[in-house]
């Protein structure tokens, strides 16, 4: 069982370059979500979503989208990047039902930089 | 709005004394989780507790849901739990994971 699992470990982009970091989940969560963590802070929540086909921004979307077309996947497009988005990615998954979540579960993170 | 608070922001420990991480959060926050992030930037789960308390090893939590608050317990330190201690807690709508800002934990040896 592997989990959540995200691609790349780590990138370097130039600005306004684009790409897609990957996140897969193998627990049949129905909510997934993208956070960013800047040095020394906190994790903010960037999108999220519910189930296929289902997504909604969190704190701080600006620069990013989402796509959820199936349960495990929840891929992150930056489309044109700015060095405000050097930061450490996190996807994560947890499972909703009956009014309850269950614990998430996070990947191992994306460290990208922006040059 | 959905708050979490942490305290303390930081705390230095001598190995093998004890200590206590708190969490506060609003009326909108519950199903309580710890995490610990270690220097390598991964994110460990250490316990989901929405109330009541658990236990796992040196480790243990307790949530009070009626007085919004829960308590990270750490006993017998060692220099591999420092790190940062983060608690999170779901919106009552029940779609959003948020992070209190974190406690940063360092153990001397």
């Amino acid at each position: 069982n592997a989990g959540v699992t995200q691609t790349p470990k780590f990138r370097i982009l130039k600005i306004g370059q684009s790409m897609t970091l990957q996140c897969t989940q193998d627990m049949n969560h129905n909510y997934m979500y993208w956070y960013r963590q800047d040095p020394g802070m906190g994790l903010k929540l960037i999108y999220y979503s519910v189930g296929a086909g289902i997504t909604d921004k969190g704190e701080v979307p600006n620069g990013y989208n989402v796509s959820r077309s199936t349960t495990e996947d929840f891929p992150l497009r930056l489309e044109l990047a700015a060095p405000s988005q050097t930061s450490v990615y996190f996807c994560a998954s947890s499972y909703r039902q009956g009014g309850a979540n269950t614990e998430a579960f996070f990947g191992q993170g994306t460290r990208l930089t922006v040059v | 709005g959905i708050q979490v608070e942490q305290s303390p922001p930081d705390l230095i420990l001598q190995e093998g004394a004890n200590s206590t991480l708190r969490c506060n959060f609003s009326d909108s926050v519950n199903n309580l989780q710890w995490f610990h992030q270690n220097p390598w930037g991964q994110l460990i789960n250490l316990f989901y507790i929405p109330s009541g308390t658990k236990q796992n090893g040196r480790l243990s939590a307790t949530t009070v849901a009626t007085e919004r608050y829960s308590l990270l317990y750490i006993s017998s330190s060692q220099t591999t739990d420092s790190g940062v201690y983060f608690c999170a807690g779901v919106n009552t709508g029940g779609f959003k994971t948020i992070f209190g800002a974190g406690t940063r934990l360092f153990v001397k040896a």
